[in-house]
Order: C-alpha cells, then structure tokens, then sequence
C-alpha cells in the first residue's frame, strides 16, 4: 500500500498478546481501520476508530491511536490459534473523493 | 443480508484473453470498488463505482475497465491479459457514504499461463 507501513511478520506464543504497529502518513485522515484475512478468503472487518479518538475496545481486540505520531496499533489480548492471519491497517482518506489505502499486512503467527 | 458474492472464485486464463469478473455488493449498498492483491505488491486500488460512475481511479493501464449496472452489481474487465495480472481481484461495497468501512468479498483467483 502506499504510505501505510506495517511490519511484514510477528510471532507470538499462545495465551499472550499480540500488538501490530501501523504507520500512516495522511493526517487528514477520518477513519482507521484493522481488517483481517484468512487463507483463501477476503479482508473481514476487525474494528475501526474515528480520528479523533484515542483508544477503542472491543473485547480481546484494542486500538490506540497516537495522531500527533500518526501510529495505530492493534492489540489482541489472550491470543488464539485461530487469531494467525494476516493483519491490515487501512485509512480512508478524503482527496476530494474518499479513498481507503492499505498497509502491505502483518502475517501473525501464533505458537501452540 | 447476504455479504458481497464474488463470481467465478477461480479462473484460469492464457496471456492474450481477456476475462470478465463479476460483483454483487450487499443488498442497499451502492458503491463498489475493486482491488488486486498480490505478494509483491499488496492491495492495489482499481476503481470504485456509486450509482454506476467511476468516482475513483487508481493507477492501473487502460487494459483494466469496469462498469456497474443500475442494481449496483459491477463487473471488472482486463483485455489482453498478462501473466502479471496473475492475482487474488478483490471486490468490496460499501453504502455510498464514502466514509464507511469497505466490505469485501472473498475474491476471484486469476492466473494468467
């Protein structure tokens, strides 16, 4: 994507907390999003958060948005097996016409 | 309400055809954009249609086309196909407020030999 950055991979254990790290460049973006996808299928929607907005929960799932840093992060907390996917930060940017840029996505790994 | 139908799920085609893709977008949802995915170069946005005009474009070759029909469903176009238009083509709809979240289809798997 462009000018969304994302690390490529993270590995965690079973049980602990995943946190995804995000960057974007757009400070006129409106909203973030967290979406997830799975071997073979589409991009589902996680969570989101409106830009001016600090932090969102959503049961396991928390985002904190640092816009002075344009840093998003997603936090999964108590981390599944079936939470191994790949993780993508988007924004949805108002040019005019809005458009939603994605990150490159965070392949997630989770160790039994 | 059903999600958004992708159709075909898997397509293979030979360099030089062309192929024809086709979206369904959830039911009341009036805008449709299209996105290719690959390894190298992530998700790449097409075009969006909202009440079938293009509002969006993004940075593809003329090759690539697409249309929307007055119930909304969309089709995607590449002519002459390359074997780097191998890719997952991803549809996604959204209400036609542009600042909702996209909802994507599952995706059509196009490899070009």
């Amino acid at each position: 994507g462009e000018d969304v950055e994302q690390s490529l991979f993270l590995s965690v254990r079973e049980g602990d907390s995943s946190v995804i790290n995000c960057t974007y460049t757009d400070s006129s973006s409106t909203y973030l999003y967290w979406y997830k996808q799975e071997p073979g299928a589409g991009l589902q929607l996680l969570t989101y958060i409106f830009s001016n907005m600090d932090m969102k929960q959503d049961q396991r799932l928390t985002v904190l948005l640092n816009k002075k840093d344009k840093h998003l992060s997603l936090r999964i907390a108590d981390t599944q097996t079936g939470d191994s996917a790949i993780y993508f930060c988007a924004e949805l940017r108002d040019t005019g016409g809005f458009k939603t840029i994605f990150g490159a996505g965070t392949r997630l790994f989770v160790k039994a | 309400k059903a999600g958004v139908t992708q159709t075909p799920r898997y397509l293979i085609k030979t360099r030089g055809q062309q192929v024809t893709l086709s979206c369904s977008p959830i039911s009341g949802h009036r805008s449709v954009s299209w996105y290719q995915q690959t390894p190298g170069q992530g998700l790449q946005f097409l075009f969006e249609y909202f009440s079938e005009t293009q509002r969006n474009k993004g940075n593809f070759p003329g090759r690539f086309s697409g249309r929307q029909f007055s119930n909304s469903r969309s089709e995607m176009n590449v002519s002459t196909l390359e074997l780097g238009d191998s890719a997952l083509y991803l549809c996604a709809s959204m209400p036609g407020q542009g600042d909702s979240p996209l909802h994507f289809g599952n995706g059509t798997r196009l490899t070009v030999t």
